[in-house]
C-alpha cells in the first residue's frame, strides 16, 4: 500500500518568515503533486513534480522532488498571511487510476 | 468554465433519512471521485469511477453508494445517514491519476443529527 507521510503536521509562523512542509513515502512515485485548499474551498492544484531531483519555483514557492521519486519539499519565502491554508501532496497510486493524499500540513500565516 | 459543480452546499439530516449528493464536471473527464473531509482532517476516498458504467470502492465506502450512468455526471447517495457521516464532501474529477490534476469541487457540507 501507498502512503505519503507529511511533516509538520501542523506550523503557526510570523508573516515574513520562511518555512519548508516535507512529504515522504516508502514508496517511488512517477510524480508528485502539491494542493493548497484554503478554508472552506476544495484543493487546488499547485504544481506538479515528476522528474527526480526536479525543482520548481512558482513566485515565493520552491518545490523540489527527491532524486529517488520518494520525497517532495515545498519551501515558502517570506510567507504571508494569504500562504495560510492546508497544504497537500498526492501521487499517483500504482494502477494509475486513483491519486494517494497525504495528511497534509495546515499553515498558519499570522500578520 | 463551470468545472466540478456538486450540489447542495449545506444539508442538515436526521439520522436514518437518506440523501443524494449531486456531482456534474464539463470537462468531458473520464475519472470522477468522491472524497470526505472530516473537520481538521486530510481527504479519505469513498468512491471512484474511471468511466460511465464504471464504479469501484475506495477506503470508506461504507454507508454509500455511487452510480455513473454518464461521463458527466456522479451522484453520491447517502442511505440511513449516521452521526459518523457528518463531514464535507468533495466530489473531484481527472482526465487520468498520472501526471493529471485532480479538479474538485467547492465542497457540500453535511451534518446529521
Amino acid at each position: 500500500t501507498q502512503l505519503l507521510e507529511q511533516s509538520p503536521q501542523f506550523l503557526s509562523i510570523q508573516e515574513g518568515e520562511n518555512l519548508t512542509v516535507y512529504c515522504n513515502s516508502s514508496s517511488v512515485f512517477s510524480s508528485l503533486q502539491w494542493y493548497r485548499q484554503e478554508p472552506g474551498e476544495g484543493p487546488v492544484l499547485l504544481v506538479t513534480v515528476v522528474t527526480g531531483g526536479e525543482v520548481k519555483k512558482l513566485k515565493r514557492l520552491t518545490f523540489q522532488f527527491g532524486d529517488a521519486r520518494k520525497d517532495s519539499s515545498l519551501h515558502i519565502t517570506a510567507a504571508q498571511p494569504g500562504d495560510t491554508g492546508l497544504y497537500l501532496c498526492a501521487g499517483p497510486d500504482n494502477y494509475g487510476q486513483n491519486f494517494v493524499f497525504g495528511p497534509g500540513t495546515r499553515l498558519s500565516v499570522l500578520p | 468554465n463551470a468545472g466540478v459543480t456538486q450540489t447542495p452546499k449545506f444539508r442538515i439530516l436526521k439520522i436514518g433519512q437518506s440523501m443524494t449528493l449531486q456531482c456534474t464536471q464539463d470537462m468531458n473527464h473520464n475519472y470522477m471521485y468522491w472524497y470526505r473531509q472530516d473537520p481538521g482532517m486530510g481527504l479519505k476516498l469513498i468512491y471512484y469511477s474511471v468511466g460511465a458504467g464504471i464504479t469501484d470502492k475506495g477506503e470508506v465506502p461504507n454507508g454509500y453508494n455511487v452510480s455513473r450512468s454518464t461521463t458527466e455526471d456522479f451522484p453520491l447517495r447517502l442511505e440511513l445517514a449516521a452521526p459518523s457521516q457528518t463531514s464535507v464532501y468533495f466530489c473531484a474529477s481527472s482526465q487520468g491519476a498520472v501526471g493529471n490534476t485532480i479538479y474538485f469541487g467547492e465542497g457540500s457540507w453535511l451534518t446529521v443529527v
